[in-house]
């Protein structure tokens, strides 16, 4: 069965500090991959997706994420964290599985950040 | 450019009553997906419309039920209310149903069942 996993509740780090939030996925075909972020009162709003080509893909707001099939992971990165990154962050699979089509979700990962 | 609208935002019913959700999806899209998403978790799929029909279902039962309208606009309904179903509802539209499409998300219907 699909499933995504992002293995970190909760991560707390420094403001200029570097970032990486780990998401691991359970998909038998060519994943679409996406992360997105919830702010306090706001909605979901994507940062970035995979399909295919270039493993590495840039976002918005200065975040990365690298598709690694070996290691079924699609980890998200950032160089140097503001303020204004605190929020939750979700992984997601899109799936195509007949006309079951729909978004698999991680638990999610809350970012703290220090100043 | 309108951005997707959820109506109310906030709701709150008692165990057994029936609740309508309301979403206006973002103007050119035709898909609309709903999420169940319960305080500390990850969104879970209830359902998707696609050009007024259903486009696919999560494991809800029965009781949760959608319309997709020709403006494409869409409702969800819940009938038999319980307490677990005390979650934030989101809504999501997108260009088209295929799981490549990015999903415009509204705000969110934070429904609190008592």
């Amino acid at each position: 069965a699909q499933s995504v996993t992002q293995p970190d509740i909760h991560i707390t780090v420094s403001e200029g500090a570097s970032l990486e939030l780990r998401c691991n996925y359970s998909y038998g075909a060519t994943p679409y991959l996406f992360w997105y972020v919830q702010s306090p009162g706001q909605g979901l709003q994507l940062l970035l997706k995979y399909f295919s080509g270039d493993t590495l893909v840039q976002g918005i707001k200065g975040f990365e994420a690298e598709f690694k099939r070996s290691q079924s992971s699609f980890n998200l990165r950032k160089p140097s964290v503001h303020w204004s990154d605190a929020a939750e962050y979700f992984c997601a699979v899109g799936t195509n599985a007949g006309n079951n089509r729909k978004l698999i979700w991680g638990l999610g990962t809350s970012l703290g950040v220090n100043p | 450019e309108t951005g997707v609208t959820q109506s109310p935002t906030h709701l709150i019913k008692t165990r057994g009553q029936q609740v309508t959700l309301r979403c206006s999806s973002q103007s050119g899209h035709n898909t609309v997906s709903w999420y169940q998403q319960a305080l500390g978790q990850g969104p879970q799929f209830i359902f998707q419309y696609y050009r007024e029909e259903e486009n696919g279902r999560g494991n809800f039962p029965p009781r949760f039920s959608g319309l997709q309208f020709p403006n494409y606009s869409s409702e969800l309904n819940v009938n038999a209310l319980e307490l677990d179903d005390s979650a934030l509802y989101l809504c999501a539209s997108s260009l088209d149903s295929g799981p490549y499409n990015e999903q415009f998300f509204g705000p969110g219907t934070r429904l609190t069942v008592l």
